[in-house]
């Protein structure tokens, strides 16, 4: 089967940077995605990783290596509004289907 | 543009009771849809995934039904709802790339 596993919670203070974890395991491996989702709303693409390295998308930044079956998402120059679940996605066939990591709740403070 | 609705926002169901959400996306044709289940503070759990009318698959057995009667139409269905059916209840669509684009939600509380 497939799991991915991320922290529950991380707190940072605005302006700082922060990194968010995602380990998985899976017996095939497309890419890995990251969302985000605001209390009570619907989860929003951030990044979409299927090779090795670094993908920047303005202040955030997504991580892969495949061969540690191990991504980050990386949050620069916090924002309050950053505040918010984050969560790792993993595709692991041709199908289009994703399977969603619990998340991690980030909690920006002044 | 492409939207993608939901209904209703918000339902309170007692135990047994039959159920059906409804998710329509505008603005595109052919998408693949989606639909998931999202407990309080935790990850989303792909129930059903459709890639065109009538061509349904299933992800996780359970209490619940899906159907596609038209391209952009994706309903969800229970003939008997359990409390462990309680969530928050997420469409979602894709068209061309990995990105899925999520409806806004139902919320669903079975008593």
């Amino acid at each position: 089967g497939q799991s991915l596993e991320q922290p529950s919670e991380v707190t940072a203070v605005e302006g700082a940077i922060v990194q968010i974890n995602c380990t998985y395991q899976t017996s095939g491996f497309y890419g890995l995605s990251w969302y985000q989702q605001h209390d009570g709303g619907a989860p929003t693409f951030l990044s979409y990783n299927a090779l090795d390295g670094l993908e920047e998308t303005g202040r955030f930044s997504s991580f892969l290596s495949r061969s540690d079956s191990y991504g980050y998402l990386l949050l620069q120059e916090l924002q309050m509004k950053d505040s918010a679940s984050y969560f790792c996605a993993l595709k692991e066939d041709s199908s289009y289907k994703l399977i969603f990591g619990s998340g991690t709740r980030l909690l920006v403070r002044p | 543009s492409q939207t993608i609705h939901q209904w209703p926002a918000t339902l309170v169901q007692p135990v047994g009771s039959p159920l059906s959400l409804e998710c329509t996306v505008e603005g595109t044709s052919n998408p693949n849809l989606y639909w998931y289940r999202q407990a309080a503070g935790r990850g989303l759990q792909l129930l059903f995934y459709s890639v065109g009318i009538g061509q349904i698959s299933s992800e996780v057995p359970q209490n619940l039904s899906a159907s596609r009667p038209q391209d952009r139409q994706f309903i969800l269905s229970s003939k008997k709802l359990l409390l462990s059916d309680s969530g928050f209840y997420l469409c979602a669509w894709r068209h061309n790339g990995e990105t899925q684009y999520f409806g806004p939600g139902t919320r669903l509380l079975v008593l």
